[in-house]
């Protein structure tokens, strides 16, 4: 257990429509990441939160959004979703330092399906 | 361009035999090397983190190796279980920093163990 969770753990959606997804970093961590993962791919880069502010973001169009809490929870919000939207939503916790991207911990995952 | 490539793309062996996964990697700055399990369906679980100064590492029956002269890693599984069917995943710190988009992850190596 890395105790990151995420929820929902699965859903689907069809396409044009709005979706939230929701993480709890493992505590004492300040830093959120989300990753998509098509099938049989890597894990791709979506963005990070550090205390509550966007500090780095993957090739994602704006669509993708999210926000970090006072707690350090976070949500991925995807507009206008489309087809290609399906995939695995991984996202990550981990104490960042100066310095030092540090070690991630990843949750169990979101499987989204767009019809 | 960073890019981290793994290879075989998939393998089978039998249980109780030996294996060995390759990462190769084109990512400079270098700051680190870690080596992921992911069960299918489920989040990765970190195996080792390498900085630059260090050859090798093991976790159990997993060992890393880092040549940073030839960019190039491994992963070698010893007496394998039917537990380490699994993706095994090669991610590459590009510098020291806070982004987490300074990771770059490869595709994933997936392996079967058989009985």
């Amino acid at each position: 257990e890395t105790g990151v969770t995420q929820s929902p753990t699965h859903l689907i959606k069809t396409r044009g429509q709005q979706v939230t997804l929701r993480c709890s970093s493992q505590s004492g961590h300040n830093t959120v990441s989300w990753y998509q993962q098509a099938l049989g791919q890597g894990p791709q880069f979506i963005f990070q939160y550090y205390r509550e502010e966007e500090n780095g973001r993957g090739n994602f169009p704006p669509r993708f959004s999210g926000l970090q809490f006072p707690n350090y929870s976070s949500e991925l919000n995807v507009n206008a979703l489309e087809l290609d939207d399906s995939a695995l939503y991984l996202c990550a916790s981990s104490l960042a330092r100066q310095g030092y991207t540090g070690e991630l911990f990843f949750g169990e995952g979101s499987r989204l399906t767009v019809l | 361009k960073n890019q981290v490539e793994q290879s075989p793309q998939s393998l089978i062996i039998l249980e109780g035999k030996n294996c060995t996964l390759q990462c190769n990697y084109t990512v400079s700055p270098f700051s680190n090397l870690r080596w992921y399990k992911q069960d299918t369906g489920r989040g990765p679980v970190s195996l080792t983190i390498m900085t630059f100064s260090e050859n090798t590492k093991s976790n159990g029956r997993y060992t890393a190796t880092l040549d940073a002269d030839t960019k190039q890693s491994s992963l070698h599984i010893t007496a394998s279980q039917l537990s380490d069917s699994a993706s095994y995943i090669c991610v590459v710190s590009d510098h020291y920093g806070g982004s987490q988009g300074n990771l770059i992850f490869g595709k994933g190596t997936k392996l079967s163990v058989k009985p």
